[in-house]
Formats: C-alpha cells, sequence, structure tokens
C-alpha cells in the first residue's frame, strides 16, 4: 500500500536561518498537500501541487513537487519564531477517499 | 457555521466507560473526515463521509470504533469499552466537495481524549 515518509523528524534552527523538510512517497502522486500544525493547534492548509515540477511561493516559504510526482519538499528562508509549528504532507492514500498525512517535521526556532 | 466545531474540547473518562464525541462541520461541506493523532505523530485516518454515506473505514482501528453522520451534516464517532491506547486527540476535518483529494481540508480543534 502507500506509504509515505517525511524528514527530518525535527529541526532546531537559529532564528534567520533557513529549513527545509521533505516527503516522499512510494507511489506516484495526483497532487499533494501542506499542513502546519501550530503547538496546541489543528493542521491548517498552507498550499496544493499539482503539476510535475511545480514550485510556489508564499513569502518566505517555497515549495516544490518533484518531476516524478513522488517528492515534494516545503522550503523556509530566514525562519522567525512564528514558523515554529510542524508542517505535514498530506496525500491520497490506497483509495480516493483516504487522505492519508506523513509523520511530520517540527519546526523549532531559538530566538 | 464559520469553521468545524468539535465537542467536547477535553474528554476524561475510565477504561471501559463509552464515550461519543462530535464534530459539526463547515455548513454545506460534503466531505468529512475523522483522524487519530496521538502526541508527536501525525493524524491518522480513521474514516470519511460524503454527505451520510461512509465510503471508507478502513482506518478504523477496531470493531469498539463507530461513525455516523445520519444527515449528512453533524457527524458523531463513538468509543465503546474505551482503552487506555485510545487516548490521543480526535481530529475532524470537511472539505467542500465530495471525492478526490484536490482540497483543502478544514479541521476542528480536536477532542483530547484521555482514558485513565
Amino acid at each position: 500500500g502507500q506509504q509515505v515518509m517525511q524528514i527530518p523528524q525535527y529541526q532546531h534552527v537559529q532564528e534567520g536561518e533557513d529549513f527545509t523538510t521533505y516527503c516522499n512517497s512510494s507511489t506516484t502522486l495526483s497532487n499533494i498537500q501542506w499542513y502546519k500544525q501550530r503547538p496546541g493547534g489543528h493542521p491548517v492548509f498552507l498550499i496544493q501541487l499539482v503539476k510535475s515540477g511545480e514550485v510556489k511561493k508564499q513569502k518566505r516559504l517555497t515549495f516544490q513537487f518533484g518531476e516524478a510526482k513522488k517528492n515534494s519538499s516545503l522550503h523556509i528562508t530566514a525562519t522567525q519564531t512564528t514558523d515554529v509549528g510542524t508542517y505535514f504532507c498530506r496525500l491520497r492514500g490506497d483509495s480516493s477517499y483516504k487522505l492519508i498525512f506523513g509523520s511530520g517535521t517540527r519546526l523549532l526556532v531559538r530566538p | 457555521g464559520a469553521g468545524v466545531s468539535q465537542s467536547p474540547r477535553y474528554k476524561v473518562a475510565k477504561r471501559g466507560q463509552d464515550v461519543a464525541l462530535r464534530c459539526d462541520p463547515i455548513s454545506g461541506h460534503v466531505s468529512l473526515f475523522w483522524y487519530q493523532q496521538a502526541l508527536g505523530q501525525g493524524p491518522e485516518f480513521l474514516t470519511y463521509f460524503q454527505n451520510e454515506a461512509q465510503l471508507d473505514k478502513s482506518g478504523l482501528p477496531s470493531d469498539r470504533f463507530f461513525a455516523e453522520r445520519p444527515e449528512g451534516s453533524v457527524s458523531t464517532l463513538k468509543i465503546q469499552r474505551t482503552q487506555q491506547e485510545d487516548s490521543a486527540v480526535y481530529l475532524c476535518a470537511s472539505s467542500l466537495y465530495g471525492q478526490g483529494s484536490n482540497q483543502p481540508q478544514h479541521f476542528g480543534d480536536g477532542t483530547r481524549l484521555s482514558i485513565l
């Protein structure tokens, strides 16, 4: 069945440093979404990627979909303390209705 | 409503008791999902409804877990004879349309369930 791996599990950076999380799928994806969950909060939708090689930017966040549509990355430039949280990729599982999340990358930012 | 509403926010129960968790999705949203999130983990898929039809329940851990959405709006997740491993945050999410993975999911704040 569908397997998803997200790395790293956590990352602790100094404010101003960059951060990247990677999501890898065992199968080709039709699309992938990214979510952010603040401590004590719920996942909040960030973006969706659909096309092979697609790159989207939201201010300091850059999202990329791999050419083979089996992996994706989220890069944050010059992290701020407001970036603290866990970032999850979300993709379709074994059925059309089963939408699964990666294990997440927890970002901690030292001020 | 403005967002997905879940109640109660916190629930403490003794092992063996039955619990019922409620989710009120965004008005008009066709799709409704339940997830279980253990501490430090990602949300784990439990079940999916399209209107009142439960189209996927492959993630329910055991037959002690039961979900319903009888009128295609509010949903209830019921756990019978609770066990300590059921302790987790239960998240509900809704999406505007049915089927397809190309829509954002809107999450509620979750119910934190603690089994003593």
